[in-house]
């Protein structure tokens, strides 16, 4: 059962429009991470969290921007949607203190930009 | 630069059958590797980590082992069943405590 959980599920959204997917869990983690998977594809590194007011960029941060004010809230914000952008969102953390803790996934959003 | 490779992309098999999925990798220098499962349209859900200084993890019917030397890791279900169908997805986390990522083996098990 998931204790992470992502809005929305599926987003259809006109180029240039700015947009925010939510990202909560309820575990008490520090490590928030956001990827993008395109299908059949590896996920790729977008942004991550160890804490809050910590954030760092990844391999796909340059469009996109997160906060992370709570600990169990982690927004990621499209500041100008492109066709680009068009891709599978998932949202991950896992527990604190050391390595070798595995990723628990929200279910992901499926953003299409037209 | 760390690389992972799975293969191969796609798998399907007889229901009953045991079966092997292979994760590669280039750098030997990491934490651990982890098995993630994921169903069409959802996230992923994590299957077993082996942490860097073991051989293999069993859980169930899975077993995973892993060998850092020649940079390999499989992925063994046994008797598998219809609801084994999925993309199967290995990472492995390296200095930078980051995952890199497979790009998976989707598996499909036949009735």
């Amino acid at each position: 059962e998931a204790d992470i959980y992502q809005t929305p599920r599926y987003l259809v959204i006109g180029t240039g429009k700015k947009i925010t997917l939510e990202c909560s869990q309820t575990m008490g983690h520090d490590k928030m991470y956001w990827y993008q998977q395109d299908p059949g594809m590896e996920l790729h590194l977008i942004h991550y969290s160890y804490g809050v007011n910590s954030t760092e960029k990844g391999d796909l941060s340059s469009e996109s921007t997160v906060s992370r004010i709570r600990t169990e809230h982690f927004p990621l914000t499209l500041e100008s949607a492109r066709p680009s952008h068009t891709s599978q969102y998932l949202c991950a953390s896992s527990a604190p203190g050391t390595i070798n803790s595995p990723l628990h996934f929200g279910n992901g959003t499926r953003l299409t930009v037209t | 630069k760390q690389e992972v490779t799975q293969i191969p992309a796609a798998l399907s098999v007889p229901e009953g059958e045991n079966l092997v999925l292979n994760c590669s990798f280039t750098d030997s220098a990491i934490y651990n590797l982890q098995w993630f499962r994921q169903d069409p349209g959802k996230g992923l859900t994590s299957l077993l980590l082996i942490q860097s200084s073991q051989r293999e993890q069993t859980s169930g019917r899975l077993n995973a082992s892993l060998d850092k030397s020649s940079g390999r890791s499989t992925l063994y279900i046994a008797a598998s069943q219809p609801g084994d169908s999925a993309t199967y997805l290995c990472a492995v986390e390296g200095s930078n405590y980051q995952l890199i990522w497979g790009a998976g083996t989707k598996l499909i098990i036949k009735p």
